[in-house]
């Protein structure tokens, strides 16, 4: 069975220090991963996604993921964060083939800034 | 959120009543979504389109349909067989490309209450 794991309910920083947002997967396949984040009663916003290629993958407002084969991790990143970065994070995970209803989310993670 | 537009943002609904949410897109994606979203847990799928005049259901369709019948709108209706209707419900999009490749784009959700 497919599925996502985002460790870590919440999560705290200091408005200026790098941020992490941690994310395990585990699928029977290649797969496909997505960065989602959303603000208060917003939708999802999308951020970026691994495919295939290079390890790290950049993406919207200056966040980066690295995919980790090995330790089926996709953890999100940024090297200094804004107090405009609070917001739920979500990770998701699709194994490629298996039909369109084969996105699966993790739980999210609260990111907040504090200033 | 683009061009995916939900309404109402907000609905409140008696219990025994039907209620449908809109969502329409303009992106000409052909695949749209509906997903329900409680408190610590991730999305979850209810039904998705791939193409006009057809649908599926996701992981938890019961007291919920849908209908396809334009490219642009994929409405959801919560029937009264739904036991906890209560939730952020989200809407997608997405143009599907080969082997799984397509983001999927929300929109701005609606929250249903039931009194």
């Amino acid at each position: 069975a497919q599925s996502v794991a985002q460790p870590e309910d919440q999560v705290n920083v200091a408005e200026g220090n790098p941020l992490t947002v941690k994310c395990t997967y585990s699928v029977s396949g290649n797969p496909y991963l997505f960065w989602y984040v959303q603000y208060p009663n917003r939708g999802l916003q999308f951020l970026l996604k691994y495919i295939t290629g290079d390890n790290l993958v950049k993406g919207s407002y200056g966040f980066e993921a690295e995919f980790n084969k090995s330790q089926t991790s996709f953890h999100l990143k940024k090297p200094s964060a804004l107090v405009s970065d609070s917001a739920l994070y979500f990770c998701a995970v699709r194994v490629p083939l298996t039909g369109a209803n084969n996105l699966f989310f993790g739980t999210g993670t609260r990111l907040t800034v504090i200033p | 959120d683009g061009g995916i537009t939900q309404s109402p943002k907000y609905l409140f609904r008696k219990e025994g009543q039907n209620v449908t949410l809109s969502c329409e897109q303009n992106l000409n994606h052909d695949a749209m979504y509906w997903y329900r979203q409680d408190p610590g847990q991730g999305l979850r799928l209810i039904y998705y389109s791939q193409i006009v005049n057809d649908f599926q259901k996701g992981d938890i369709a019961e007291g919920y349909s849908v209908s396809r019948e334009k490219k642009e709108s994929f409405p959801l209706t919560v029937t009264s067989a739904q036991k906890n209707p209560t939730a952020f419900y989200l809407c997608a999009s997405s143009k599907p490309l080969a082997g799984g490749l397509d983001t999927q784009y929300f929109g701005p959700g609606t929250r249903l209450t039931v009194l």
